[in-house]
């Protein structure tokens, strides 16, 4: 099964509106962490925004935040204002097991292509 | 402020050859991570390594072997390569502790010919 669902392969938005990009995710630990990145089409991967499971308030990072669901499992980001720099490839990830330390590995999910239209 | 470090940028081989990647991480970070990423594809955790330490294992190839040095930089080593490992392998780097973000480096885009 997957552990990171992003049902959405691709969506078009018109600039300024606000984006919800979805994110589903499984897992049985208690302790995980959730993530957003975006990569552009130069490849490189940048950090959005952190959730941990334990926190109780939605993050919030500029014009990015999360809106964590714990018992539906779902994280997914919203963008308010979009511009026409969003336009990317965004990643939902999840760190099984945290503890606030150790190396465990991301799980990224399949991506949504965000496209921004003027 | 300072990133992760690739090297190098870009590579290119023949099947069957060998290739060795570094990663740099961000002063104080004390965690590598390396991830592959195939076109189209979401990356895919491979390897880490906390104090020189492997720590977790993730859909690392036999082929392939990395390890970390005392400086704290690491080295992903690929053996007799298939044309299947052409991808973008990034490295990210971690300060022990931290709950946050992976920082990610720019990547090496591997082409195997």
């Amino acid at each position: 099964a997957q552990k990171i669902t992003q049902t959405q392969p691709g969506m078009f938005v018109q600039e300024k509106e606000a984006v919800t990009l979805d994110c589903t995710y499984d897992t049985s630990d208690q302790s995980y962490g959730l993530f957003w990145y975006k990569q552009p089409s130069s490849g490189e991967m940048i950090f959005l925004i952190y959730q941990g499971s334990y926190d109780e308030q939605n993050a919030t990072e500029g014009r990015y935040s999360l809106n964590f669901q714990k018992a539906r499992k779902s994280a997914n980001l919203v963008i308010s204002a979009s511009q026409l720099g969003d336009s990317a490839m965004y990643f939902c990830a999840m760190r099984e097991g945290y503890s606030g330390g150790g190396a465990d590995g991301l799980t990224f999910g399949k991506g949504t292509h965000l496209i921004i239209q003027p | 402020a300072a990133g992760v470090i690739q090297s190098p940028r870009h590579l290119i081989k023949e099947k069957r050859e060998t290739a060795t990647l570094k990663c740099y991480p961000i002063p104080r970070h004390d965690t590598v991570y390396w991830y592959q990423q195939g076109p189209g594809q979401d990356p895919q955790f491979l390897i880490s390594f906390y104090e020189k330490m492997q720590s977790d294992k993730g859909s690392i190839p036999d082929r392939f072997s990395a390890q970390q040095f005392s400086d704290y930089h690491s080295e992903l080593n690929m053996s007799s390569l298939e044309l299947g490992d052409s991808a973008l392998y990034f490295c990210a780097s971690l300060r022990g502790g931290g709950k946050n973000e992976q920082f990610f480096g720019p990547g090496t885009r591997l082409t195997v010919l």
